[in-house]
């Protein structure tokens, strides 16, 4: 275990429904990121937060809504998605960003899209 | 724009022989440099980073990797493989100045060691 934390493991949604991804951490970290994992992809860092703060929107469209009410932890809402948004979800957490810092990452959200 | 590129998609050894995994990397200025393993349903875990110092990097699980500035490489390395060792490896960059939260991976590079 990292101390990163995801809930739920596994989520099937209509593209009508809307949900929400869950990360938590408690490593005393200040900073807090969604990436995507597609098959053969690079990973897609989505969202960055820094103490809260949302430093960073990789130009993630918009029925993908992040939330961070405190440093602790995370959320992604999820509404109107597409087929192609099936992947894994994966959060991660760093001390400072602007040094050598590690990033620790959950076990991911495994999203399908029906 | 940083980039990193994992030339192979899988690299397959037999156990107890050296494996090599295979990372260039393209960033403005000097490089942080990450490699990360995922072994499957579970998320990336940490292997070993260069920040700076001795190009040679000695990480978890037997695992080490060189920093060569000229190559622009970070290739993985283990002198004997075990099976245990098959997974999925990310190599990942960032610039150590104005790349603020930027970490950059490559498409990962599966492992398959045998018996």
């Amino acid at each position: 275990e990292t101390g990163v934390t995801q809930t739920p493991r596994h989520l099937v949604m209509g593209m009508t429904n809307k949900k929400s991804l869950k990360c938590e951490q408690h490593l005393g970290h200040n900073a807090m990121y969604w990436y995507k994992q597609s098959a053969k992809k690079p990973l897609e860092l989505m969202f960055v937060y820094n103490f809260k703060e949302q430093t960073e929107n990789n130009s993630v469209p918009s029925r993908f809504s992040p939330e961070c009410p405190n440093s602790s932890h995370l959320f992604l809402h999820l509404h109107t998605l597409q087929p192609e948004d099936s992947a894994l979800y994966l959060c991660a957490s760093s001390q400072d960003p602007l040094a050598g810092a590690d990033w620790y990452f959950g076990p991911g959200t495994r999203l399908t899209v029906t | 724009a940083q980039s990193v590129a994992q030339p192979e998609d899988q690299v397959n050894v037999a156990e107890g022989n050296p494996l090599t995994v295979k990372c260039t990397y393209s960033v403005s200025g000097n490089p942080y440099l990450f490699w990360y393993v995922q072994y499957p349903n579970r998320g990336l875990q940490f292997l070993l980073k260069y920040i700076t110092g001795d190009n040679l990097v000695k990480g978890s699980y037997g695992f080490e990797a060189e920093f060569n500035k000229s190559q622009t490489s970070f290739h993985l390395k283990k002198p004997s493989a075990l099976v245990s060792d098959s997974a999925l490896y990310f190599c990942a960059v960032r610039a150590s100045w104005g790349g603020g939260n930027k970490l950059t991976f490559g498409t990962g590079t599966q492992l398959k060691v045998e018996l």
